[in-house]
């Protein structure tokens, strides 16, 4: 089965500027997670939906930060404006289960993350 | 609240020496935790998981951790390094209650391999 995807790989910004990023995570899932991975550091959850609504976004810097998954299935996350220390790797994720259910089925599976650069 | 103390940011083998990566954690509840391995440029991969059945956990590529409640323990181990295990790995703690499902992941251990 095909893994997450996420585009684009890599992108360069100026600081105040905004970008957008892309996950479509893999067919079924029904959960989805943004993680911000900055640099020697883990991933820290920023948003997390169960279909197309939010389960959990208390880590997301609600003034900048911006995600959607409109019909429970891609999703987006946004930055305007982009600051210096939004420098990371965005990381998607997404499971085959909500917020019940077996323990075996809480694997997360990780796309390639998206690598931000603001200068 | 959950969260994951990895100790030791860098760790260096030689091939073929044990490899162990040290992860202590903090739950409120019974945990779950898991272990991930980062290759450069790329996402996380899953090694193995605890989800409170056997205390020995086997993953892939050769790669166990032992669940020690008493010392809050969940250390990885490898009997034997191999050059490709080269990469960062990630322990991580699962939550509950209304973020059930999320990780809280430690800060990594880069793994480095001599030959």
């Amino acid at each position: 089965e095909a893994g997450v995807a996420q585009s684009p790989r890599y992108k360069i910004i100026e600081k105040r500027q905004s970008v957008a990023f892309w996950c479509n995570p893999i067919s079924g899932h029904a959960t989805l997670y943004w993680y911000q991975q900055i640099l020697g550091q883990g991933p820290k959850l920023l948003i997390q939906f169960q279909n197309n609504g939010v389960v959990d976004d208390s880590q997301l810097p609600k003034d900048r930060f911006s995600a959607e998954r409109l019909k429970g299935v891609d999703s987006t996350l946004k930055i305007q404006p982009a600051k210096l220390e939004d420098s990371a790797v965005y990381l998607c994720a997404s499971t085959s289960t909500g917020t019940s259910g077996g323990a075996g089925s809480y694997e997360q599976y990780f796309g390639p993350g998206t690598r931000l650069t603001v200068t | 609240a959950q969260s994951v103390t990895q100790l030791g940011s860098h760790v260096s083998v030689s091939e073929g020496a044990l490899v162990l990566l040290r992860c202590n954690y903090s739950s409120s509840v019974p945990p779950y935790l898991f272990w991930y391995v980062q290759y450069p440029n790329q996402g996380l991969q899953l090694l193995l998981k605890y989800t409170s059945a056997a205390t020995l956990v086997k993953g892939i590529n050769g790669f166990e951790a032992e669940f020690k409640k008493s010392e809050t323990s969940f250390h990885l181990t490898k009997p034997s390094a191999h050059m490709s295990d080269a990469a960062e790995y990630f322990c991580a703690v699962r939550g509950g209650g209304t973020s059930y499902g999320k990780l809280t992941f430690g800060q990594g251990t880069i793994l480095t391999v001599h030959p």
